[in-house]
């Protein structure tokens, strides 16, 4: 899987919205998007992912480039829940085997009150 | 109803002993996957399965082995523990290969002391 880059840390206010960047400058064209976050002492938990048009959920908003060699998380109103380490990562949608996440360092979110 | 479970979740234990850690999908998915967490908070693929069969072994000590006696159940077995897989590990399961979104368990915290 390519690499992603993405800030240590980020910090916001609460019910402020969170603009989470990633940068993937070596994705290819099978490469996924894919956005996972991890709240403390728990596993890791799906955001959302996308190809190439921006993609809205429940949960989050992700903004992809033209180029594809960036994108952005967004939540709209960040709560104190939303407080996690949020990873960006890579996943090549071709199919023809089962194939692991490679999980970056990510970036530790911290949602002040 | 948990998605994905595991047992225990936590385990101390001596080194040189054998262990085990049992992982439970009862979301009808096709592969399952364990995933280590070390001390510095990077998580790795270690395994995954794809309808009992391994698909991939990343360079993982031949003392870890998967187990999976049916669809719904990867268990990891590990021998002859050492203080270096003091860890957390995490089972996951995705319904298809590819770009199909990952469900992770709540982890289990193996310390070898």
């Amino acid at each position: 899987d390519a690499k992603t880059t993405q800030p240590n840390s980020m910090e916001s206010n609460e019910e402020e919205p969170v603009h989470l960047p990633c940068n993937h400058s070596t994705i290819s064209g099978t490469d996924y998007i894919h956005w996972y976050r991890q709240l403390p002492s728990q596993g890791p938990e799906y955001v959302i992912h996308g190809l190439t048009s921006n993609v809205n959920n429940r949960m989050a908003s992700l903004a992809i480039a033209e180029d594809r060699k960036s994108s952005t998380l967004i939540l709209h109103r960040a709560t104190l829940r939303d407080a996690a380490v949020y990873y960006c990562i890579l996943h090549f949608g071709g199919g023809g085997g089962a194939d692991g996440l490679t999980f970056g360092k990510g970036t530790h979110l911290i949602i002040q009150p | 109803d948990t998605a994905v479970s595991q047992t225990p979740k936590y385990l101390v234990t001596q080194m040189g002993n054998d262990k085990s850690i049992k992982c439970e999908q009862n979301l009808g998915h096709d592969t399952m996957y364990w995933y280590k967490q070390d001390s510095k908070k990077f998580l790795k693929i270690m395994f995954s399965y794809n309808n009992k069969e391994l698909i991939i072994n990343e360079t993982v000590p031949n003392r870890f082995s998967p187990k999976s006696p049916d669809k719904a159940h990867l268990n990891l077995h590990i021998n002859s523990l050492e203080l270096g897989d003091s860890a957390v590990y995490f089972c996951a399961s995705s319904h298809r290969q590819g770009e199909e979104t990952q469900y992770f368990g709540p982890g289990t915290r193996l310390l070898v002391l």
